[in-house]
C-alpha cells in the first residue's frame, strides 16, 4: 500500500500547454508538501499545506499553483509551461519531523 | 552562501570501504538532522534521523553531528554495491516544517 503516491509518474508535454500533478498520501499526515529536483539532483521546496491551509510559498511563479481539497491530497497545477519548468516533481507528506516522499512525477516540456 | 552545503561528489568506492559523506550548515537554528538516500528514478527515502550532537548508530550507518562546528555526517561500514545511490542531508529549523537539502552526493560502490 503507497503511502505517498504521485500521478502522472511521466509527463511529457508542450511549451504552453497546462498540467497538473496529482498527490495523495495514506498516512495520516498533517502537513504535505511540493518539492522540484533539477538536473543536479537539488531538492528545494516550493510549497507547504498544513491541514489544507497553505503555510509555506516559496518564491514560485505563479504559473503554479497548489490545491489541497483535503488534508490527503495536495495537487499542483502548472499554467503555460516553460521549458524551464522541466524536472522532476516530488510530493512529500510529514508528522512532526518524519517525512515520506512520493515517487516523483517526471515532467519534460518540449 | 548557501544554508546547507554538501559536495556532490561523485564519490567511488570499492566494496567493503568505509564511506563518510559530509555536511556543513550556516544557520543555528536548525536543530534536526536527516539523511535520505534516493536510488536512481526513485524518492529519497529517510535513513537515520538525529536532533543531538553525537553519533546515532543505525547497523551500518552512523550519523554524526557537531552543532558547535555546524557539520553533520554520515558514515557508511562495509559498503555493499546495492547502498550506490544519492545521499542528500537535509536540516530543519526549531520552529518550522521546511526541510533544507544539501546538493546530495553521488555515491558508486563497486563490486
Amino acid at each position: 500500500d503507497t503511502a505517498v503516491s504521485q500521478t502522472p509518474k511521466y509527463l511529457v508535454t508542450q511549451m504552453g500547454n497546462d498540467k497538473s500533478i496529482k498527490c495523495e498520501q495514506n498516512l495520516g499526515h498533517d502537513t504535505m508538501y511540493w518539492y522540484k529536483q533539477d538536473s543536479k539532483k537539488f531538492l528545494k521546496i516550493m510549497f507547504s499545506y498544513n491541514n489544507k491551509e497553505l503555510i509555506i510559498n516559496e518564491t514560485v511563479p505563479n504559473r503554479f499553483s497548489p490545491k489541497s481539497p483535503d488534508k490527503a491530497h495536495l495537487n499542483l497545477h502548472i499554467n503555460s509551461l516553460e521549458l524551464g519548468d522541466s524536472a522532476v516533481y516530488f510530493c512529500a507528506s510529514s508528522h512532526v519531523h518524519g517525512y515520506t516522499f512520493g515517487s516523483g512525477t517526471r515532467l519534460t516540456v518540449v | 552562501q548557501k544554508e546547507v552545503e554538501q559536495d556532490p561528489g561523485p564519490l567511488s568506492v570499492p566494496e567493503g570501504a568505509i564511506v563518510s559523506l559530509n555536511c556543513t550548515y550556516s544557520n543555528s537554528a536548525f536543530q534536526y538532522f536527516m539523511w535520505y538516500r534516493q536510488y536512481s528514478r526513485k524518492g529519497p527515502e529517510l535513513l537515520m534521523y538525529t536532533y543531538s550532537s553525537g553519533n546515532k548508530e543505525d547497523g551500518r550507518f552512523t550519523a554524526q553531528v557537531d552543532k558547535s562546528s555546524k557539520y553533520i555526517s554520515l558514515f557508511i561500514r562495509d559498503s555493499q554495491p546495492s547502498d550506490s545511490a544519492t545521499y542528500l542531508c537535509a536540516i530543519v529549523e526549531t520552529s518550522g516544517s521546511r526541510l533544507t537539502f544539501g546538493e546530495g552526493t553521488q555515491l558508486t560502490v563497486n563490486p
